[in-house]
């Protein structure tokens, strides 16, 4: 099983529409969590990270449920511009840090 | 924002040619830096882990003479592919950490190589 596990999608959505994607993890040492997105042929730039409490910024709200770990992200108010993948990212604590990326879900928003 | 620097961000070279690539972290010391491989349409793949002062630890799969990578200082890493052959044509990202277990991850902004 592998350590982060996302839905690859393509999750194709109209403009304006509200759409979630989720993250599991399996390892318990988990301790932080960000989202990123990846344009076609680009670096990963980092969304948000998320908090325990879950945190939103603008038409963005993430969360973290770690009794089932799992966190998620929701958009709101879908853009064009949101098409992208989505990069779920788990920092796990130790002497050095350790980092596990999931596969990432492709976002389309259909005009 | 925190800012990683990655150089060339571009290269075309002949088979056979050793290439190197730069990560530098502009704003802050970087204890530990990630190399990733990413090809078309496919996910980013964790190449190797490097910690200032150390050696590398790479990922299952991933030949540690093929890929060099020299950790020297707590602001630069680099990767060199060694005796580059078609097949390693991908792009490279590197991503910098202050090491710190709750900080995020910042990115190079990618090395696309191609290998003719």
């Amino acid at each position: 099983r592998k350590e982060v596990e996302q839905d690859p999608g393509p999750f194709n959505v109209p403009e304006g529409a509200t759409v979630a994607f989720n993250c599991t993890y399996s390892n318990s040492a988990s301790q932080s969590f960000f989202w990123y997105r990846q344009d076609c042929r680009k670096e990963p730039k980092l969304l948000m990270s998320v908090y325990s409490s879950g945190n939103e910024d603008g038409r963005f709200t993430a969360q973290l449920n770690r009794a089932s770990q799992y966190i998620s992200l929701l958009i709101r108010d879908s853009k064009l511009s949101d098409s992208a993948t989505y990069l779920c990212v788990v920092n796990i604590r130790g002497g050095y840090q350790k980092v596990t990326f999931g596969t990432g879900t492709k976002l389309q928003v259909i005009p | 924002g925190a800012v990683v620097s990655q150089h060339p961000s571009r290269v075309i070279c002949k088979s056979g040619t050793s290439v190197k690539i730069e990560c530098r972290s502009l704003d802050f010391q970087a204890t530990t830096m990630f190399w990733y491989r990413q090809f078309p349409k496919q996910s980013l793949m964790l190449m190797a882990t490097s910690n200032e002062g150390s050696k590398a630890t790479y990922e299952q799969g991933v030949e540690k003479d093929k890929f060099l990578i020299n950790h020297a200082s707590l602001t630069l890493s680099t990767l060199t592919v060694t005796s580059a052959h078609p097949e390693d044509s991908s792009f490279y990202i590197c991503s910098a950490s202050p090491g710190i277990s709750n900080q995020p991850q910042h990115f190079g902004d990618g090395t696309r190589l191609s290998i003719l």
